[in-house]
């Protein structure tokens, strides 16, 4: 089955700083990586996602990369402010034959911004 | 804007007991799943569900795992004898048919097994 390997487990940034999350995955049949943030005891958000035919997303501060030959993508924080830090998990998914698709999610990064 | 609800908020019960848990997915939704978090740890898939089917179950989704949408708005996840390594918070999510990747989570259950 697919399996996502997600770096650095923590990362501690200055405000305003950047951040970069890497991921990498295993299962060629994936076609989409979607990125989600999650606050203490609260619900994984959708902050940003992209397709296995694009290269490349960007939302405000937020980008994400792709490059499907490596089976990598990564997610790029720009000028990182404090509400920016929560746990950060990647993931990959394919289209299920039954309908809908799994999502396999990496082990998470802890992100601090500190002031 | 829509959202995906889920109740209780907190569950807690007895080893071996029977615990169901709710999910409203997003109404115009045709996609739903199951998905739990130990804590402290990812997010693990359970099951996907589609046209009142089963499409996809994970190898923690054993015979003591069942899922059910029982009329048009709510879909539970039933778990016949908890155990106490089941004790995880577990997030419902949906997904539509004409963006059927994105998937949008509840805010969770978390089940405490004693």
């Amino acid at each position: 089955g697919e399996n996502v390997e997600q770096h650095p487990s923590t990362l501690s940034v200055q405000e305003g700083d950047s951040a970069v999350i890497k991921c990498t995955y295993s299962d060629s049949a994936s076609n989409y990586f979607p990125w989600y943030k999650q606050e203490l005891g609260k619900r994984p958000q959708l902050i940003i996602d992209i397709r296995s035919n694009v290269g490349e997303k960007k939302d405000q501060r937020i980008a994400v990369t792709l490059n499907k030959t490596a089976k990598h993508f990564s997610l790029h924080i720009t000028e990182t402010q404090p509400e920016d830090s929560a746990v950060y998990f990647c993931a990959a998914s394919k289209v299920l034959t039954g309908g809908g698709n799994k999502l396999t999610f990496g082990t998470g990064t802890q992100l601090k911004v500190e002031l | 804007e829509p959202e995906v609800t889920q109740t209780p908020s907190h569950q807690v019960t007895q080893m071996g007991q029977e615990v169901i848990l709710r999910c409203v997915p997003i109404s115009n939704h045709l996609y739903f799943y199951w998905y739990r978090q130990i804590l402290g740890q990812k997010v693990e898939f359970l099951v996907s569900f589609y046209n009142n089917e089963i499409s996809e179950k994970s190898e923690i989704f054993d015979d003591q795992f069942s899922v059910e949408r029982p009329d048009g708005s709510n879909f539970t996840l039933k778990i016949r004898s908890t155990k106490l390594e089941d004790s995880a918070m577990y997030f419902c999510a949906s997904s539509g048919q004409r963006s059927y990747n994105e998937q949008f989570f509840g805010p969770g259950t978390r089940l405490t097994v004693l």
